[in-house]
Order: C-alpha cells, then sequence, then structure tokens
C-alpha cells in the first residue's frame, strides 16, 4: 500500500457526461501529479500541483482540468466524455517537486466511457 | 524529443533466468531514469533508479546498466522469479529548466516468469 488514495475506484459513465475523479497524497507530501493509462498511447503525464499551485502541464485535454486544496487533496474533472477517455487514471504524490522525488502512486480510477 | 522507447513489449523468461528490458531516449536534457514495476490492479510501484552519472546501479536482484553516449539504459532481472511477472516501465525525468518531476514512460514490458 503507497499510502495515496484514490477515489472511486471504478467509474462507468455515458458520453457527453462529466466525472470527478479524487486523490488523496500520503501524508506529508505536497506534490500531486497525475497520470493517464490507455492501451493506446501508455502511461502519459497530465498535471502536477505542488502545495496548491499547478507546477507543470503535460497533454492534458481542455476538457479535463485539476485543482489541489488546502488540505492537499487533489481533484481531476473530466467533462464532455468521449469513448478514448476510457482508461486508467493514477494519481502520484511526493514529498517535494523536482527529478528525483519518488512518486508514489495510488491504485487507479479506472473509468469507462460507454 | 520528449519519447521513451521500450523493448521489447512482451517477454517470457524462465525461472532462474535474466529477463533484459531495454530503453533509449534522444534528449540529452533527461538527468533521471527510474524504472516501475506494476501489478495487475495495482499502480506503478518504483523499483530502482538511476542518475546519468553513473553506468550501473545494483539493488539486490536487479540492476540498471546506463550508457549515456548511446543514450540507452536497460534493466536486467537476474534468478528471475515467478512472483516478479509484472509490467514494468522505464521512464526519464527533466532536469535543468524543465525539471519539474513529472515522469515520462516508456510503453511497458510485460514480464512472465515461467516455473
Amino acid at each position: 500500500d503507497s499510502g495515496v488514495t484514490q477515489t472511486p475506484k471504478h467509474l462507468i459513465t455515458a458520453t457527453g457526461q462529466r466525472v470527478t475523479l479524487r486523490c488523496s497524497p500520503r501524508s506529508g507530501d505536497l506534490s500531486v501529479y497525475w497520470y493517464q493509462q490507455s492501451l493506446d498511447q501508455g502511461l502519459q503525464f497530465l498535471i502536477q500541483y505542488y502545495n496548491g499551485e499547478e507546477r507543470a502541464k503535460g497533454n492534458i485535454l481542455e476538457r479535463f482540468s485539476a485543482q489541489q486544496f488546502p488540505d492537499l487533496h487533489s481533484e481531476l474533472n473530466l467533462s464532455s466524455l468521449e469513448l478514448g477517455d476510457s482508461a486508467l487514471y493514477f494519481c502520484a504524490s511526493s514529498v517535494g517537486w523536482g527529478l528525483y522525488n519518488e512518486q508514489f502512486f495510488g491504485p487507479g480510477t479506472r473509468l469507462t466511457v460507454l | 524529443q520528449q519519447q521513451v522507447k521500450q523493448s521489447p513489449q512482451s517477454l517470457i523468461v524462465q525461472k532462474g533466468g535474466i529477463s533484459i528490458i531495454n530503453c533509449a531516449y534522444e534528449n540529452t536534457a533527461f538527468d533521471y531514469f527510474p524504472w516501475y514495476q506494476q501489478f495487475p490492479g495495482k499502480g506503478p510501484a518504483l523499483l530502482i533508479a538511476i542518475r546519468p552519472d553513473v553506468s550501473e546501479k545494483k539493488e539486490g536482484r536487479f540492476t540498471i546498466s546506463f550508457n549515456k553516449s548511446a543514450k540507452q539504459f536497460s534493466l536486467h532481472i537476474m534468478d528471475s522469479q515467478p512472483g516478479d511477472s509484472a509490467t514494468y516501465f522505464c521512464a526519464a525525468s527533466l532536469g535543468g529548466s524543465g525539471n519539474t518531476g513529472k515522469l515520462i514512460f516508456g510503453q511497458g514490458t510485460t514480464l512472465q516468469v515461467k516455473p
């Protein structure tokens, strides 16, 4: 158990809908990263927050947004969902930001868009 | 240029054998190269990592070999065990002004160790 929690574990929804994925980092970790894992694209970095501030952005669609709250939990909002958004979404956390900080991954949220 | 290419896509090894997974990159600004192990239904977990100023790092049965001039690095699993059956991802992280800690992953290698 990495200490990173993600809810829900599974999410099934329809095209055009909006969902919110939630992540609680390990105690003491200030950085949160979101990654998308799909069969065709592999594991792709979406966005990173550090202590409430956006730190880096990857290939995140405009339909997707995220935020990190004062208690350091983070939410990833996915709107106008398309079939291609079906994937595993992972949250990871680390103590600081920067390349030598080990990232601890949560168990993921499996999103299925029908 | 921000890609990491990983091979093979899948690998079958007999118990006790050596598993070798290779990765290559183009961007010389990458400054940190971790390997992650992922079991079905779980998130990736850090296995071992190396910095480019080191040519080899060993932790137990796991060794990373790093060739900076060739821009290649590889994971060797010695005495492979059925419990090592998992998907392995190489990754890279930018240093310098691009340093945020975000990881760029290879496509993954599914390893099956046969008893």
